[in-house]
């Protein structure tokens, strides 16, 4: 099973509302990322927890704020966003992030959140 | 600095023809090489990766890959495509001994019957 689930698929919010994304894999991967991808973009890496210690923070502002309670799960916890931050959400996971395989390891990704914001 | 390039961002095509989508890397460290495939309102599946040997790759769905360092490419190719192949093609490189995966721009393959 090489599945990544996220929920909800949608999500629509008003920039004052607190919502939150979660993200699940039960392949016992060690690493696991969140993505933005704007339409027509390649995806942007935000966040990458590995081994649930939270290992790349690319200078996201702080109204995204990531949470890995356990090796398989993943949150993005959501406050005070802003229009421009409607884009896709995806999460990956991967078997020992791709530092701890020399950058051989294979990403897996889910189908997204859609996200929305008034 | 690392960095990817998928020259065309569109590539029409017909229904059981050939197709090659072009993507060239830069990098003065060893990088491996992935292509990944996102159809309408999906995530991204991995098709292949380049990794080490062979420099010919194979993939899922009829895709393969070609590796040539001296010229920096990883192009993909399907000698026959369908109008399921119609998707955004994305060429990926990672850094050794980083997390991190950089993504080229994507090419959107369209598929016309």
């Amino acid at each position: 099973d090489t599945e990544v689930t996220q929920t909800p698929k949608h999500l629509v919010m008003g920039m004052t509302n607190k919502k939150s994304l979660k993200c699940e894999q039960h392949m016992g991967h060690r690493a696991m990322y969140w993505y933005k991808q704007k339409a027509k973009k390649p995806p942007e890496l935000m966040f990458v927890y590995s081994y649930e210690k939270l290992s790349i923070n690319e200078s996201v502002p702080s109204r995204f704020s990531p949470e890995c309670p356990n090796s398989s799960l993943l949150n993005l916890h959501l406050h005070a966003l802003q229009p421009e931050d409607s884009a896709l959400y995806l999460c990956a996971s991967s078997q020992d992030g791709l530092a701890g395989a020399w950058g051989t390891d294979t990403q897996y990704f889910g189908p997204g959140t859609r996200l929305t914001v008034l | 600095a690392q960095s990817v390039t998928q020259l065309d961002s569109q590539v029409p095509v017909f229904e059981e023809a050939p197709v090659e989508l072009r993507c060239n890397y830069s990098s003065s460290v060893s990088v491996y090489l992935f292509w990944y495939v996102q159809y309408p309102n999906q995530g991204l599946q991995l098709l292949l990766k380049y990794l080490s040997g062979s420099t010919l790759v194979k993939g899922i769905n009829g895709f393969e890959a070609e590796f040539n360092k001296s010229q920096t490419s990883f192009h993909l190719r399907k000698p026959s495509v369908h109008i399921s192949d119609t998707a955004e093609y994305f060429c990926a490189v990672s850094i050794y001994n980083t997390d991190k995966l950089i993504f080229g721009t994507g090419t959107r393959l369209q598929v016309f019957p």
